[in-house]
């Protein structure tokens, strides 16, 4: 059956370094793949999105790689700061190969940066 | 502006009640979803719909039912409240016409059955 998994519940880091969050899956094909910010209390927020065909994808500070040889997207927070403390999630289309279907969605990594 | 709103925020039921949770977007968006979140298990989906008259069952179905009669709205219904659907609910909705996949997510409902 399809699998997602990020690898880390929790990522503790200190203000100024880079964090990076793993998202690795199985028994998929994906057109594409997301990642979103979830602050406490509220629903996510769409950061960004990648294609299979694009290996790299830049926002601001944000860096997402996708390699499918590998089933595997790393999420990049360049320079953290205290205020990118949140929880991150990735998600892969339900459907394989088959953009715009619902969405299945990681457990999430908790992010803390501190000061 | 556009938004996504769920009502009520908060609820309290009695196991066997029958529960409605609303969820109105104004994006005119033809994909709308239902996921539940539980802590150990993240985002799972429940039901979503594609356009009007159009309904599917997600991972966890059982026990939920939706109805879509007009693009703005898709309600979800408890049949019979159980206390294992104690849990925090979030409607989203998405484009369907364009190459936009992303998700805008409502603030979420928390639900508990007592």
């Amino acid at each position: 059956s399809q699998k997602i998994e990020q690898n880390s519940e929790a990522l503790n880091i200190q203000e100024g370094k880079t964090a990076t969050l793993t998202c690795n899956y199985t028994n998929y094909s994906p057109a594409y793949l997301q990642w979103y910010r979830q602050d406490p209390g509220r629903g996510p927020v769409f950061l960004l999105l990648i294609r299979e065909n694009e290996k790299e994808k830049r926002k601001e500070r944000l860096k997402v790689t996708f390699d499918t040889t590998l089933k595997q997207s790393l999420f990049h927070i360049t320079a953290s700061q205290p205020a990118d403390s949140a929880t991150y999630l990735c998600a892969l289309d339900m459907l394989d190969n088959q953009a715009g279907t619902a969405l299945i969605f990681g457990k999430g990594t908790t992010l803390s940066v501190s000061s | 502006d556009a938004e996504i709103t769920q009502s009520p925020r908060h609820k309290i039921t009695e196991t066997g009640r029958q529960v409605t949770l609303a969820c109105h977007q104004t994006w005119n968006h033809n994909n709308m979803f239902w996921y539940r979140q539980d802590l150990g298990h993240g985002l799972r989906l429940i039901h979503y719909s594609y356009g009007v008259q159009d309904t599917n069952k997600g991972e966890v179905s059982d026990g939920y039912s939706v109805s879509r009669s007009n693009t703005e709205d898709l309600p979800l219904t408890l049949e019979s409240a159980a206390s294992s659907q104690t849990s925090v609910y979030f409607c989203a909705s998405s484009e369907s016409e364009t190459e936009i996949y992303e998700q805008y997510f409502g603030p979420g409902t928390r639900l508990t059955v007592t």
